[in-house]
């Protein structure tokens, strides 16, 4: 089972920046984002496909389609640099699957 | 506030072992399930091992699966990643992490500061 991201996306400041994720095994689970800046652990930015912890700006979204996840971010700002990964978990071997990436620069 | 710290990384040969601790402050420790994530140098994020609330299910990823094992304690709020036979491909930062959500939507929601794990001769 692959999560496949693209390796990097460039977005001027103010647009906005979509980070897909793409697996079959995204017909059947639910995906989570994490944003992890330069020399910090990652951090939570979306869970089960569409929804925002708190303390995380609406400027961020999600979608799901098929086998097809999309990050959204809106209105983005040079702080939104970093790195972005999907996560799934594998409900019938009971594993946790990552895509491997995506290095977001606010040009 | 909710936080999770690791401890114990370092350097260790080839083939020798390693114990790495995380402890749970901020929430009932025993309600959680809790796992670890590595990171090689300059790569992505892998999963490694996850266990239930009450140690009843662990699951690892097949590249460690018999030669790490995860335990916990759950009067000390504290799991353990016990690292046997290492390989120069285990060399990454280790994270320690707290599992929220039902079956099938588990995702990490609080994740230690990360430790650093190097394996060399």
């Amino acid at each position: 089972f692959v999560l496949t991201q693209p390796p990097s996306v460039s977005v001027a400041p103010g647009t906005t920046a979509t980070i897909t994720c793409t697996g079959n095994i995204l017909e059947s689970e639910s995906v989570h984002w994490y944003q992890q800046r330069p020399g910090q652990a990652p951090n939570l930015v979306l869970f089960e496909d569409t929804a925002r912890p708190s303390g995380i700006p609406e400027r961020f979204s999600g979608s799901k389609s098929a086998n097809t996840a999309t990050l959204s971010i809106t209105r983005v700002e040079a702080g939104d640099e970093a790195d972005f990964y999907c996560q799934v978990w594998h409900t019938p071997s009971d594993r946790m699957l990552f895509g491997g990436g995506t290095k977001l620069t606010v040009l | 506030q909710v936080q999770v710290v690791e401890s114990g990384g370092g350097l260790v040969k080839p083939g020798g072992s390693l114990r790495l601790s995380c402890s749970g402050s901020g929430f009932i420790f025993r309600d959680y399930f809790m796992t670890w994530i590595r990171q090689a140098p300059g790569k992505g994020l892998e999963w490694v091992s996850f266990i239930s609330s009450a140690s009843g299910f662990k699951n690892h990823a097949e590249s460690v699966k018999g030669r790490f094992s995860i335990s916990r304690d759950n009067a000390r709020n504290s799991v353990f990643l016990q690292m046997d036979n290492v390989r120069v491909e285990d060399t990454a930062v280790y994270y320690c992490g707290r599992v929220v959500g039902r079956r099938g939507y588990h995702r990490i929601d609080s994740w230690g500061q990360g430790i650093m794990v190097t394996v060399s001769s």
